[in-house]
């Protein structure tokens, strides 16, 4: 079973719905992450959370909310989604123990119609 | 600001070939550095990681990479480049006082041919 897993794995939605992106960790990690992936651009920091009480903005948060609902889950909400938030979206888990290796989700592809 | 700028988006090479993917970095005090690969259609997998210690760093799949802090270079190499190699290759550094946030370079597609 996948230590880190992302629902749905692709959603197609339409310009001004609201959005939510799952993420679920078994790995026991206190830190956990939202990036987005476009092309050329590589990945950008949306959220992070070190623990459930702590939760902070990434370089491109505007559009985009977060909950930290447990250790183990992290969701990202687009609260109404516009076409350039069409991306590949993955989470990602850490543990300080490791030097903040951090492990990814298959991913979650996005399009805004 | 901390940044990390990869050479070259598309890299080609033919099977056996060395493989070199350029990373550079900027920051003032030595980073923790990293290399994941992206296979298609699969979230990022960690190859190698740089946090202190020998520079000359050995990975999965027979990639490895040399951290130098003159140069503040940290390249990935394989000698010999298998078809199953071909990917997306990003490097990362976490900025040593921001403990727990990676900041990634724009990722090379590396292909290889027959």
């Amino acid at each position: 079973d996948a230590d880190v897993t992302q629902t749905p794995r692709n959603r197609i939605t339409k310009t001004g719905k609201r959005i939510m992106l799952e993420c679920s960790q078994t790995k026991g990690h206190d830190r956990m992450y939202w990036y987005r992936q476009d092309p050329g651009l590589g990945l950008r920091l949306i959220y992070y959370s070190f623990d459930v009480k702590d939760i902070n903005k990434g370089e491109i948060s505007d559009g985009y909310s977060v909950s930290r609902q447990a250790q183990a889950k992290f969701s990202l909400s687009l609260e109404s989604a516009i076409p350039n938030q069409t991306a590949l979206y993955f989470c990602a888990t850490s543990d300080r123990a490791t030097y903040n290796e951090q492990f990814f989700g298959p991913g979650t592809r996005l399009t805004v119609l | 600001a901390q940044s990390v700028t990869q050479l070259g988006s598309h890299v080609s090479v033919s099977e056996g070939a060395l493989v070199l993917l350029r990373c550079n970095y900027s920051s003032s005090v030595p980073p923790y550095l990293f290399w994941y690969v992206q296979y298609p259609n699969q979230g990022l997998q960690l190859l190698l990681k740089y946090t202190t210690g020998a520079t000359l760093v050995k990975g999965i799949n027979g990639f490895e990479a040399e951290f130098k802090k003159s140069e503040t270079s940290f390249h990935l190499t394989k000698p010999s480049a298998h078809m199953s190699d071909a990917a997306e290759y990003f490097c990362a550094v976490t900025p040593y006082n921001q403990g727990g946030k990676l900041i990634f370079g724009q990722g090379t597609e590396l292909s290889v041919k027959p």
